[in-house]
């Protein structure tokens, strides 16, 4: 049982570029997330899904593309990478339920610097 | 709208002295609260949650939380600080319907030997 798992751990662009990260997870959940992480701002959602093919928007989406083409994969795209977006990335999943398990299980992070 | 406030940037506590994270919330309903740690180059690992019942709960590595709600607060606290507790720790707030989680700002704890 990995939990969630993140690919890859490291990137660096170049102003303009593309890239996916790939977000694995094999514990069911039926919610995935994607968050930044910018130093003094905590965690920012950028985008979210409650479920194999749909995504919704959280605070921060624009410059960000995301797909949930099966329920165990969360794909985050940036298309045209800006400095801006020079952060490190989360993945998390949940379960459904009021009770909420455990909140969220999160990956290690993909730390992408965009020069 | 649901908020997360951490109001220290920072907690400075000698090992062996009590510590506390404070953390107030602001939520439409029944709060579901959350305390994660972060360490260095990790991810955010669950440490303790509150959903209904006994104010007081208690999570792993020793910590506990008290939820009060007249002062809309879930502060993190533990009796006796070990150096291995130092990390960055989150406060988040659930929102029921839709599964979405408001994080803090994050709260550095530094524990001294």
């Amino acid at each position: 049982n990995a939990g969630v798992t993140q690919t890859p751990k490291f990137r660096v662009l170049k102003t303009g570029q593309s890239m996916t990260l790939l977000c694995a997870q094999d514990m069911n959940h039926e919610y995935m997330y994607w968050y930044r992480q910018d130093p003094g701002m905590g965690l920012r959602l950028i985008h979210y899904s409650v479920g194999e093919g749909t995504t919704a928007k959280g605070e921060v989406p624009d410059g960000y593309n995301v797909s949930r083409l099966k329920k165990q994969n969360f794909l985050l795209g940036l298309e045209s990478a800006a400095p801006s977006q020079t952060s490190v990335y989360f993945c998390a999943s949940s379960s459904m339920g009021l009770a909420g398990g455990n909140g969220q299980y999160f990956g290690p992070g993909t730390r992408l610097t965009v020069l | 709208a649901q908020s997360v406030a951490q109001p220290e940037d920072q907690v400075n506590v000698a090992e062996g002295n009590p510590l506390t994270v404070k953390c107030t919330y602001s939520v439409s309903g029944n709060p579901y609260l959350f305390w994660y740690v972060q360490y260095p180059n990790r991810g955010l690992q669950f440490l303790l949650k509150y959903i209904t019942g006994d104010n007081l709960v208690k999570g792993s590595y020793g910590f506990e939380a008290e939820f009060n709600k007249s002062q809309t607060s879930f502060h993190l606290k533990k009796p006796s600080a070990l150096v291995s507790d130092s990390a960055l720790y989150f406060c988040a707030v659930r929102e029921g319907n839709f599964n979405k989680f408001y994080f803090g700002s994050g709260t550095k704890l530094n524990v001294k030997p």
